[in-house]
């Protein structure tokens, strides 16, 4: 069974510090690393997509990092603000072209 | 460019009543997915669409849930009847292709079932 998981669960950052979390995923069969942002009440919003390893992309003050060989990826938020607030999902793409979605790492930004 | 659209945005029913969601997804997105997702949890896909082709519906419960886009285009959920365990929010999303490329969502519907 193809497991994603995301931790924290939930991360409550004081407005102006940098945070960060983490995507675990498959190592194997890897074809892609999707990054989204889901504010409540709005649809959920394409980040990043990652495809190779060591890839680093970055959209703003949102970073992400990615290593398939270890089967993790890291988003980084430098500078929290409160419009940052949101659940943060990441999903893996395997040669199935199925996306297994994690549960989400739910971030507050306190001002 | 007009995003993927989801009616209705809310539905409140009695269980083992019907229900249907609606989607449009971005014109030329061959790729349509419908997911459900519990609260606390991340998005569990139900079926997968290439044009009106359902090439991957492992995960519907078949006994009650049905779907279909039949030019390729827009495309229908359909529960009969409800259960209180399917109160969720059903999002559909759509993109060029799999894997790859970015899915764009709709805002979903919420069910709530009573």
């Amino acid at each position: 069974i193809l497991n994603v998981e995301q931790s924290p669960q939930s991360l409550h950052v004081q407005e102006g510090d940098s945070t960060n979390f983490t995507c675990s995923f498959p190592s194997s069969n890897f074809y892609a690393l999707h990054w989204y942002r889901w504010e409540t009440a709005k649809s959920p919003e394409a980040l990043f997509v990652m495809t190779l390893n060591g890839d680093e992309k970055k959209k703003g003050r949102i970073s992400a990092t990615l290593n398939t060989k270890e089967g993790y990826s890291y988003l980084y938020i430098k500078g929290s603000q409160p419009e940052d607030s949101a659940t943060y999902l990441c999903a893996f793409s395997g040669s199935n072209y199925q996306l297994i979605w994690g549960a989400g790492t739910k971030l507050i930004i306190k001002p | 460019e007009a995003g993927v659209v989801q009616s209705p945005r809310y539905k409140i029913i009695e269980k083992k009543q019907p229900v249907a969601f609606w989607c449009n997804p971005i014109s030329g997105h061959n790729t349509l997915y419908w997911y459900l997702q519990n609260l606390g949890q991340g998005p569990e896909l139900l079926i997968r669409y290439e044009n009106e082709e359902a090439v991957d519906d492992s995960q519907l419960p078949k006994d009650r849930f049905s779907a279909e886009r039949l030019k390729g285009v827009d495309s229908t959920l359909k529960i009969q009847p409800a259960e209180l365990g399917d109160s969720a929010v059903y999002l559909c999303a759509s993109s060029r292709s799999p894997a790859t490329d970015t899915q764009y969502f709709g805002p979903g519907t919420r069910l709530t079932v009573l």
